[in-house]
C-alpha cells in the first residue's frame, strides 16, 4: 500500500495567527488529493482537494501541491479556535481508494 | 446537497448478536464505501460498491457482511463481532467511483461490542 505521512502533532499556533500542515507521499504517480478536517468525535468533513501543481486557495484556506517533490500542504490563515481539530490528508490510489495520513491533531490557542 | 445520513448513530451490541448499519445518500452517487475508524487512527477502508456491485473488498472477516439493496443505500450486516470491532463505522459516497472524485462521508455509527 501506498504511504501518506503526516506529523502526528499536536501542533499549537496562536489565534489569528497562520498554520501550515504538511503532507508527503509515496506514490509518484498519485494524482488526487485531498485534505478533511475532524473534530472530536465526529466524520471527516472535506476542506479542499488539490489535483495540479501549485497553489488552491479557498477562504482562509490554501492547498499547495508540488507533485516533483511529493508533498502536499494546507495553509490556515487567520486561525480560529473553532480550527481546533484534526487534520487528515488522504492520496486517492487507484480509482476508488483513499488512503489516509495519520492525521495532525491542530489545537488554536486564543 | 452533499448529505450522506448513517443510522444508528450508536450501537451496542454483545457478541451473539446479529445487527445492521444503514447508510443512505440521495445525491445520486453510484459509489458507495464502508470505512471503520479506531480511535486516533485515520479511516481504512473495508468495502466499495460501484454501481450496486461490490468492487473493493479490504479482506474484511466474513462477520462483517456488506449489502447494496439500490443506489442510495447501502447496508454492514454484523453477526458474531468481537470487542476490538468496537470503532466508529463511516459510510462515504461519490459520484461515479472515478479517479479525482470526492468523497463525502457520513456522521458514522459509533459501534460498541461488550
Amino acid at each position: 500500500q501506498k504511504e501518506v505521512e503526516q506529523n502526528s502533532g499536536p501542533l499549537s499556533v496562536p489565534e489569528g495567527a497562520i498554520a501550515s500542515l504538511n503532507c508527503t507521499y509515496s506514490d509518484r504517480g498519485s494524482q488526487s488529493f485531498f485534505w478533511y478536517r475532524q473534530y472530536s468525535g465526529k466524520s471527516p468533513e472535506l476542506i479542499m482537494s488539490i489535483y495540479s501543481n501549485g497553489d488552491k486557495e479557498d477562504g482562509r484556506f490554501t492547498a499547495q501541491l508540488n507533485k516533483a517533490s511529493q508533498y502536499v500542504s494546507l495553509l490556515i490563515r487567520d486561525s480560529q479556535p473553532s480550527d481546533s481539530a484534526t487534520y487528515l490528508c488522504a492520496v486517492r490510489e487507484g480509482a476508488q481508494k483513499l488512503v489516509f495520513g495519520q492525521g495532525t491533531r491542530l489545537t488554536i490557542n486564543p | 446537497d452533499t448529505e450522506v445520513t448513517q443510522t444508528p448513530k450508536h450501537l451496542v451490541m454483545g457478541m451473539t448478536n446479529k445487527k445492521s448499519l444503514k447508510c443512505e445518500q440521495h445525491m445520486g452517487h453510484r459509489a458507495m464505501y464502508w470505512y471503520k475508524q479506531k480511535a486516533k487512527k485515520p479511516p481504512e477502508l473495508m468495502f466499495v460498491y460501484s454501481y450496486e456491485k461490490l468492487s473493493i473488498n479490504e479482506s474484511v472477516p466474513s462477520r462483517f457482511s456488506p449489502e447494496c439493496p439500490n443506489s442510495s443505500l447501502l447496508n454492514l450486516h454484523l453477526h458474531a463481532l468481537q470487542p476490538e470491532d468496537s470503532a466508529l463505522y463511516l459510510c462515504a459516497s461519490s459520484q461515479e467511483g472515478l479517479a479525482g472524485e470526492t468523497q463525502y462521508f457520513g456522521p458514522g455509527t459509533r459501534l460498541l461490542v461488550l
